[in-house]
């Protein structure tokens, strides 16, 4: 069965400071990876996915990026974060092709103070 | 511009009631759309999904059912449970089988059941 680890639980940051999340998937091969934001009480927003290995596409600017460096593996990160940046992140999958059902992990809460 | 929009924001409803979950779209091209269940601190899960060239799709006691003329769609949540409270979510998306796969989200509705 496949299985989806975000870390770290929650992070609480100063501004200014660099942040890196990491998203893991276990029991799929080659699987669709995505990030998402959540504001406290918000809708979800997509902002980056990746279909294979070393490639990253952004859907929105929001100062952050993303990379694939194993198959298995999804990094959100940024250099200087900003207060809009708290909410609560959340990575998901899904299988390639036409399999359009995207599964999320626990997900990450960020404080930026 | 909110594409997908949900109705009522909050609803609740008691025990063993059925509750109605509203959600309509502006975006013909829009083609799949997963409604996802979403506890406090917790990601959202996937409950279940129809494509725009179904009207009715049920599983277990949630059926949506999907109007593709007037872009509108419902999820019934029949004999509601308190432990159906939650917040639920449709999302909407024109890029199924493609390379992105790109979801977009309504605004949810905070559903409570009171026993």
């Amino acid at each position: 069965a496949q299985t989806i680890h975000q870390w770290p639980v929650a992070e609480i940051k100063a501004v200014g400071s660099p942040l890196s999340l990491g998203c893991t998937i276990k029991g799929k091969s080659s699987p669709n990876l995505y990030w998402y934001w959540q504001a406290t009480g918000g809708t979800l927003q997509q902002l980056f996915y990746s279909i294979t290995v070393g490639q990253v596409e952004s859907v929105v600017q929001l100062n952050l990026s993303a990379s694939r460096p194993k198959d298995d593996q999804f990094i959100l990160s940024t250099e200087k974060l900003l207060l809009s940046h708290s909410g609560f992140y959340l990575c998901a999958w899904s299988l390639g092709g036409n399999y359009a059902e995207q599964f999320f992990g626990p997900g990450t809460r960020l404080t930026v103070l | 511009q909110q594409q997908v929009r949900q109705s009522p924001q909050s609803l609740t409803v008691w025990e063993g009631e059925t509750a109605i979950l509203n959600c309509s779209y502006e975006n013909s091209a829009f083609d799949y759309f997963p409604w996802y269940q979403q506890f406090p601190g917790e990601g959202p899960a996937l409950l279940i999904a129809i494509r725009s060239v179904s009207d009715k799709k049920e599983d277990g006691g949630f059926t949506i059912f999907f109007n593709k003329r007037e872009k509108n769609l419902s999820l019934h949540i029949k004999d509601s449970q308190p432990g159906d409270s939650a917040t639920y979510f449709c999302a909407a998306s024109d890029d199924y089988g493609g390379s992105g796969n790109k979801l977009i989200f309504g605004t949810g509705t905070l559903l409570s059941v009171k026993p």
